[in-house]
């Protein structure tokens, strides 16, 4: 059973960087033919697709973070990453990283979730 | 952008009876592979998003048969043949045929 489990600092300062780190296991992050997520859920509101990025570092970023937002993979801690930088309060959230399957769904097994808020 | 659109924003089902959620995307889901990447999750309250449904129509592992879903196109419709309590939550549809991913705005249900 593939598990995943976000950590990471639950109070950013703005406008700060947000790093989240989400941790695979009973199942590996170099898998071939899969993509490791990053989606968001603000308080009381919608899913917002963030990321995802592959085992070998190609990546995806919605473009309404702009310039914001990168990911990685650690292959030798079986864990991937998230890096938001110049946070605001907007960016405040529940963080879940979820794993994906080329060509048939983007979102089989999820993490718990991890609330960041921003805030000085 | 693909815009996800569901209908109704909220509904209250009596135990045993059947629901059903629609979902309108902006444009065509259907990819160049010709698959079409249209998902369904719930959310229980306190929870991660589950996969339902995936590619329209396929049933996840795991997933009761008492949900199903159909669709093509820009339309889809997820059906649940007899709610039960454990089914109170929110349903999200979700698009991964075009960059960004997106979601649609949920779908609450809960038992009359």
């Amino acid at each position: 059973q593939v598990q995943l489990q976000e950590s990471g600092p639950g109070l950013v300062k703005p406008p700060e960087t947000l790093s989240l780190t989400c941790t695979v296991s009973g199942g590996s992050v170099s898998s071939y033919n899969y993509y490791w997520n990053w989606i968001r859920q603000p308080p009381g509101k919608a899913l917002e697709w963030i990321g995802y990025v592959y085992y070998d570092g190609r990546a995806n970023y919605n473009p309404s973070l702009k310039n914001r937002v990168s990911m990685s993979v650690d292959t030798s801690k079986n864990q991937f990453s998230l890096k938001l930088n110049s946070v605001t309060a907007a960016d405040t959230a529940v963080y879940y990283c979820a794993r994906g399957k080329d060509y048939e769904f983007a979102g089989d097994y999820w993490g718990q979730g991890t609330l960041v808020t921003v805030s000085s | 952008e693909i815009v996800m659109t569901q209908t109704p924003l909220s509904s209250a089902v009596t135990l045993g009876q059947p629901a059903s959620i629609s979902c309108r995307s902006s444009q065509s889901l259907v990819h160049s592979s010709g698959n079409t990447y249209l998902s369904w999750f719930q959310q229980r309250p306190g929870q991660p998003p589950r996969l339902l449904i995936y590619k329209i129509s396929d049933r996840f592992s795991g997933v009761p048969d008492r949900f199903s879903a159909s669709g093509a196109g820009t339309d889809f419709t997820l059906e649940i043949s007899r709610v039960e309590a454990e089914d109170v939550g929110v349903y999200y549809c979700m698009q991964a045929t075009q960059f960004p991913y997106t979601f649609g705005q949920g779908t609450k249900l809960e038992i009359k």
